[in-house]
């Protein structure tokens, strides 16, 4: 079975700081790890994934994310907020246990970036 | 390259009547479909999933259903809606192809408001 827990529900950063969201999953197989972004009234769009070549893993508009097995942490990070930025951010494992390749979310991350 | 499409976008209906919602992918075949549910401040339900035409798994026992007539197509449907069936509705996709890497894409999705 496969797990995902998101620290912090919210998150609020200064415009031009660093962002940090944390994940931290659990998985009886090696994991496909994914971070989604969620617009307001939008459907969620892919930001990167891990699929166990790089463990440090970039994707659109800056982010990126490293996969760490010894702390089951796949983080997103951007090294510098932006207002569009702002959004729910959802992390997601894949355990490939059959049955539809089914995902496993996090309850999501919404990140506030201020002025 | 690849489409999803969902209708309506958003939605009112009254309590007890019916419901259909639909989802059409494009520039695939064979994808797996899901059925999501997110509920005002929580976190993604995911409702049902289909590996083929008219092959569908619930995951959630509730008075939702879900159809398969054709192999980019999957329906939602209630015969009688309940308060709680109000939601932003997320139909998705994925790829059976062998390298995949079971990443899902989300379409727009659709607001229900039960009244």
């Amino acid at each position: 079975a496969q797990s995902v827990t998101q620290l912090g529900s919210h998150v609020s950063v200064s415009e031009g700081a660093l962002v940090l969201l944390r994940c931290n999953y659990s998985s009886s197989v090696p994991p496909y790890l994914f971070w989604y972004v969620q617009y307001p009234n939008q459907g969620l769009q892919l930001l990167l994934k891990y699929t166990s070549a790089a463990t440090l893993v970039k994707g659109i508009n800056g982010f990126e994310a490293e996969f760490k097995k010894s702390e089951t942490s796949f983080h997103l990070t951007k090294p510098s907020a932006h207002m569009s930025d702002a959004a729910e951010y959802f992390c997601a494992v894949s355990g490939l246990t059959g049955g539809g390749n089914k995902l496993t979310f996090g309850t999501g991350t919404q990140l506030k970036v201020e002025l | 390259s690849q489409t999803i499409h969902q209708w309506p976008a958003t939605l009112v209906q009254p309590v007890g009547s019916p419901l259909s919602l639909e989802c059409t992918v494009e520039g695939t075949s064979n994808p797996n479909l899901y059925w999501y549910r997110q509920a005002a401040g929580r976190g993604l339900q995911l409702l049902f999933y289909s590996v083929g035409i008219g092959q569908i798994s619930s995951e959630v026992p509730q008075n939702l259903s879900a159809s398969r007539p054709q192999d980019r197509q999957f329906i939602l449907s209630s015969k009688k809606l309940l308060l709680s069936d109000s939601g932003f509705y997320l139909c998705a996709w994925s790829s059976l192809l062998a390298r995949s890497s079971y990443e899902q894409y989300f379409g727009p999705g659709t607001r229900l408001t039960v009244t």
